[in-house]
Formats: structure tokens, sequence, C-alpha cells
């Protein structure tokens, strides 16, 4: 089992429409949460940190459930430059001799479409 | 300020060969994380360097090394280039260890034909 699931879509919407985008963890002990944008032949860039009472910004909503072991990112009123592939990254507790390092999903890819 | 650069962008080797990349991170920074990331899937982390000491190492094969400098660049070096490597490689620096608050480079493109 991959330690970060994500649905890898592809999701084609219109604009404005709102999507949602969800990713499992396994490591239950895990203990920092976010969603990166990556667009097409470029770096990944934080879109959020994910905070367990939830947290949104602007059209963005990322809530997470620790029991649950689960993340979700919502974008309201899409946007033709949202186009790109979202990352769900986990950060493991610090295990002894092990790094603190992103783990990474393998990304959902979306499209809006005019 | 100039962010996260690498060198080359784009570099082509065949089977077996060896590569070198290269990374230098944001100004103040002193910490450097490698990724390689295959068409289709997320990064995956193979080596964290802070303050010239490596911190922690992917699940990668001894084929792969890496070194920070006193200047706090990096390289990662590829010896025995398989066909399997052909991937983007990042570099992400931070100015502690802290993952969380990294920032990433444009990556290097490597095909092994």
């Amino acid at each position: 089992r991959k330690e970060v699931e994500q649905d890898p879509g592809p999701f084609n919407v219109p604009e404005g429409a709102t999507v949602a985008f969800n990713c499992t963890y396994s490591n239950s002990a895990s203990q920092s949460f976010f969603w990166y944008r990556q667009d097409c032949r470029k770096e990944p860039k934080l879109l959020m940190s994910v905070y367990s009472s939830g947290n949104e910004d602007g059209r963005f909503t990322a809530q997470l459930n620790r029991a649950s072991q689960y993340i979700s990112l919502l974008i309201r009123d899409s946007k033709l430059s949202d186009s790109a592939t979202y990352l769900c990254v986990v950060l493991p507790m610090l295990s002894s001799g092990s790094a603190r390092q992103l783990t990474f999903g393998s990304g959902t890819q979306l499209t809006v479409l005019p | 300020d100039a962010g996260v650069t690498q060198s080359p962008t784009h570099l082509i080797k065949t089977r077996g060969q060896h590569v070198t990349l290269r990374c230098s991170p944001i100004s103040g920074h002193k910490s450097v994380s490698w990724y390689q990331q295959v068409l289709g899937q997320g990064p995956q982390f193979i080596f964290q360097y802070y303050e010239k000491e490596e911190r922690g190492r992917g699940n990668f094969p001894d084929r792969f090394s890496a070194r920070q400098f006193p200047n706090y660049s990096s390289e990662l070096n590829v010896n025995a280039l398989l066909l399997g490597d052909s991937a983007l490689y990042l570099c992400a620096s931070s100015y502690t260890g802290t993952p969380n608050e990294q920032f990433f480079g444009p990556g290097t493109r490597l095909t092994v034909l």
C-alpha cells in the first residue's frame, strides 16, 4: 500500500465549477499535511498547509480528518489558471535514524475548461 | 532574491554512464534535499543534507550519492545509469532542515537512452 494515495484523475471541469480532491495516508503518526500544486513540466509549489481545524485560502479549502487519515482539497469557482496537478503531501513523524522528509502522493490532474 | 537554481536544465545520457546534477540553494539556506520524480508520479525523496552532513537517505541504491559544499550548494551523482533513472530531479532548499519550509528548484530533466 502506498503511503499517500490520491485519485489520479484526470478531472475535467468547466470554469466556475467546484471540484474536490481526496487523499488518504497510511502512517497514523504523520504530523504535517500539505497540498502542493505542480504545473506541467515545472517544480511543485506549496499551495497550502492543512490544519486539523480546516483552513481556507480564498477559493481553496483544505480539511484533515486524522481519525480517518483523510485529507481533502476543495476548489470553488474554478479558473482556467487552476489547471495543474495537485499533490497531497504528508510529513511523517520523526523516527529514530530517519530524516523528516516530505512524502508525496502521485497527484491528481485537473483541467479547467472554458 | 534568486530562488533555488539547478543545472543543467536537461540532460541526455546512455545506459551505464555517470551523471552529476548541481543545485544552488536560496541564499542563507543551509539544507538541501534531492527528489526524483518519474513521469506520472509524485517526487520521491533521495537525500537530505544540512550543514554539509547527510541527514537522511531515501530508498535508493548506492549508485546514487550526493554531497554538500561549504557554500551549501550540492551535487547529486548517479553511476551506472539505467533506463529507469530517467526522471525529473528536483532540489529543494530550506533554512533549517525542516521539510515543510522547503522551496523547490526547477529541476533537471534526465533522459537515459
